[in-house]
């Protein structure tokens, strides 16, 4: 079945750059996400990007897609303390939704 | 807007016992999925309704069964709870089948005991 993978845990100082990595396995992706969430709240779609893009910016978020290595990245810049939350990874295909398993982000102020 | 919204936002079950969650989507969307968040773990889609009908189901069992209403809100039923049931609940919906817009609830948060 379809599996999306990624790294745990990430700490970061306030106002540098974080970039949360995403690894898939489903060759037939149509769209990649990437959501917010904060403790006791619910999934806050923070972008998408389809799958014959290699590229996404919007304001302070940038997604890198590699489709060749199935590799999805999120670079959010000038972190700021607000930004600390789970970062979930997901892809659609044949209308089912697979997430990864979360990244947490830690800012250090 | 009132956003998704899900009720109850906490419940408790003993083992063997049914619930019913319910989820009222944001103005303007139709379609309704359903996901299971355990502790640690990333959503997983259980099914996803639209037009009244499920469209597209995750690899849950039959115990997990729903139900859309003309106004588009749907409920989610467990029967037979077991102890690996207990997760948050989530409810997303979007303007259509895509995924593109998809809105989350702030969840049900279900424990069985």
């Amino acid at each position: 079945g379809e599996d999306v993978e990624q790294s745990l845990f990430l700490s970061v100082r306030e106002g540098d750059s974080s970039v949360i990595n995403c690894t898939y396995t489903d060759s037939s992706s149509t769209y990649l996400y990437w959501y917010k969430q904060e403790p006791g709240a619910g999934l806050q779609l923070l972008t998408y990007i389809f799958s014959n893009m290699d590229m996404k910016q919007d304001q302070r978020l940038t997604v890198l897609l590699n489709k060749k290595d199935k590799h999805l990245s999120l670079r959010i810049a000038d972190t700021q303390t607000g930004d600390s939350a789970i970062y979930f990874c997901a892809e659609t295909s044949y209308q089912k939704v697979t997430f990864g398993t979360g990244t947490k982000l830690q800012v250090i102020p | 807007d009132a956003g998704v919204t899900q009720s109850p936002t906490h419940l408790i079950k003993t083992r063997g016992q049914q619930v019913t969650l319910r989820c009222s989507p944001k103005s303007g969307h139709d379609t309704v999925s359903w996901y299971q968040q355990a502790l640690g773990q990333g959503p997983q889609f259980i099914f996803q309704y639209y037009e009244e009908e499920e469209r597209q189901r995750g690899n849950f069992p039959d115990r997990f069964s729903g139900h859309q209403f003309p106004n588009y809100s749907s409920e989610l039923n467990v029967n037979a709870l077991l102890l690996g049931d207990s997760a948050l609940y989530l409810c997303a919906t979007t303007p259509g089948l895509l995924f593109n817009e998809q809105f989350f609830g702030p969840g049900t948060r279900l424990t069985v005991l």
